[in-house]
């Protein structure tokens, strides 16, 4: 098992250009999350999906949107970059909340934007 | 407005000593609270966790103590090693809604 992997590891973009962040995972889990990680700010949700063609918004979602249209794959896309978006991004992934609440993080972005 | 508040940011204990890191939160639906450990370059993991029916919750030289009255839980690292150089995260979820993370606590511990 790979458990949950990130596309790619790292990534420097222009401000105003737009890229598309891949989360995979073969552990079959239901629920699959979209996280920013900021110095001093801990992990954010920016959203989340509890499952296939179903997503929400989370605590920080704007200037991104998602996508769940297989149960295995969660895309984070940004449109139009901006300084502010410069960050490290994990996605992790779960089973139902309550039957088992781990949720297994992907090694993470880190996403540069100029 | 942050929903788990974590101390301290930074933590200095000496080889076989005792860490000790702080959240506090205000939620009261709150039913599941994780500790996450996470290693430069690498993806939080979870360490150590507690429902609320529970004060305590020992693994290995990992402890939580959980205060429910007072809204607090604490991770206690005893006979800490240099290996456990790490930042660790708290975190509190409702069943049925989001995770919630604490703003993170670098813990170095020296040989």
């Amino acid at each position: 098992n790979a458990g949950v992997t990130q596309t790619p590891k790292f990534r420097v973009l222009k401000t105003g250009q737009s890229m598309t962040l891949l989360c995979a995972q073969d552990m079959n889990h239901e629920y699959m999350y979209w996280y920013r990680q900021d110095p001093g700010m801990g992990l954010r949700l920016i959203h989340y999906s509890v499952g296939e063609g179903t997503t929400a918004k989370g605590e920080v979602p704007d200037g991104y949107n998602v996508s769940r249209l297989k149960k295995q794959n969660f895309l984070l896309g940004l449109e139009s970059a901006a300084p502010s978006q410069t960050s490290v991004y994990f996605c992790a992934s779960s089973q139902p909340q309550g039957r088992a609440d781990t949720q297994y993080f992907g090694p993470g972005t880190r996403l540069t934007v100029l | 407005q942050q929903q788990v508040k974590q101390s301290p940011q930074s933590l200095i204990v000496q080889k076989g000593g005792i860490s000790i890191i702080n959240c506090a939160y205000e939620n009261t639906a709150f039913d599941y609270f994780p500790w996450y450990q996470q290693f430069p370059g690498k993806g939080p993991a979870l360490l150590i966790a507690i429902r609320p029916d529970v004060s305590e919750k020992k693994e290995g030289r990992f402890t939580i103590s959980f205060n429910k009255s007072a809204k607090q839980f604490s991770l206690h690292i005893m006979d800490s090693q240099p290996g456990d150089s790490a930042t660790y995260f708290c975190a509190a979820l409702k069943v049925g809604n989001q995770f919630y993370f604490g703003t993170g606590t670098s813990l170095t511990v020296i040989p």
